[in-house]
C-alpha cells in the first residue's frame, strides 16, 4: 500500500538554527498537510498546501514557518529560527483531493522528531 | 470552537474482552470524523472514516458509529488482542474548514495476553 515517508526520522538542532522537515506524499495525492504533536499533547493541524499554494494555516503557522513543494514528488516544512517550544513530532499527511470534494482520509507519514537543543 | 475530548484517558482489558472507546465534540457542523491508530514513537494509522451522513462504519473487529446531533462517536473492538494495545485518536474534519482535522487526545489501550 503507498505511504507517506518523512526524513529524518529524528532531527536535533541547537536553538537559533534554521531545519528543514521532509516528506514524500503519496504519489497520486494533491493536497499535502502538517500537523505537530508536543509531548503529551494533542495534535495540532499546521498548514494545508494544494497547487504550490497554502489553502489554510493555523495560528501556530506564524512567520517563521514555511513549506514548499521543490519538486514533484517532496513537500518540505521550513522553521528558520528553532526555539525551544518548536520541540515535537511533526507529521506530514496527504489526500487524494480536499475534503469536501470526496471525503477521503487523511494518510499520515511516521513524523520526525524534532529535538531543538 | 471545536473540542474533541476522548474518555477514558487510559484502559487496560485482558485479551478477548470486547471494548467501547469514546469521542465526543463540542460542534456538530462536521463533515466527518475519522479513527486513528498510534503506536509508540509512530506515525497515524487511518482506521475508519464515517462521513456526516452516516451512522456507522465497519472494518473487520472494528465498529465506529457516529451520533452528529449529540455530538459523540464510539469505536467499538470486538474480541481485543495484545497486538491492539496502542493509543486510538479520534479526529472531526469541521464543516468551516476544507482541510484540517481536530484531534482530541486520545485513549491509551493495553490488552493483556
Amino acid at each position: 500500500e503507498p505511504e507517506v515517508t518523512q526524513t529524518p526520522s529524528h532531527q536535533v538542532t541547537q536553538m537559533g538554527q534554521e531545519v528543514i522537515l521532509r516528506c514524500v506524499p503519496i504519489s497520486n495525492h494533491l493536497y499535502f498537510y502538517w500537523y505537530r504533536q508536543i509531548l503529551g499533547q494533542k495534535v495540532e493541524f499546521l498548514v494545508s498546501f494544494y497547487n504550490n499554494e497554502i489553502s489554510e494555516k493555523s495560528e501556530i503557522f506564524d512567520d517563521q514557518f514555511s513549506v514548499e513543494r521543490p519538486d514533484g514528488s517532496n513537500f518540505t516544512l521550513k522553521i528558520r529560527s528553532t526555539k525551544l517550544e518548536d520541540s515535537a513530532m511533526y507529521f506530514c499527511a496527504s489526500t487524494p483531493t480536499a475534503r469536501p470534494q470526496n471525503n477521503q482520509p487523511q494518510h499520515f507519514g511516521d513524523g520526525t522528531r524534532l529535538s531543538i537543543l | 470552537k471545536q473540542e474533541v475530548t476522548q474518555i477514558p484517558a487510559a484502559l487496560s482489558v485482558p485479551e478477548g474482552e470486547n471494548l467501547v472507546l469514546n469521542c465526543s465534540f463540542t460542534d456538530s457542523a462536521i463533515y466527518n470524523l475519522q479513527w486513528f491508530r498510534q503506536d509508540p514513537g509512530k506515525g497515524l494509522t487511518s482506521l475508519l472514516l464515517i462521513q456526516s451522513s452516516q451512522r456507522e462504519q465497519t472494518s473487520g473487529r472494528l465498529n465506529a458509529s457516529l451520533d452528529k446531533s449529540s455530538g459523540r462517536s464510539t469505536l467499538y473492538i470486538a474480541a481485543s488482542q495484545p497486538g491492539d494495545s496502542a493509543t486510538y485518536l479520534c479526529a472531526v474534519g469541521p464543516l468551516d474548514s476544507s482541510y484540517k482535522l481536530i484531534f482530541g487526545s486520545g485513549t491509551r489501550l493495553l490488552v493483556r495476553p
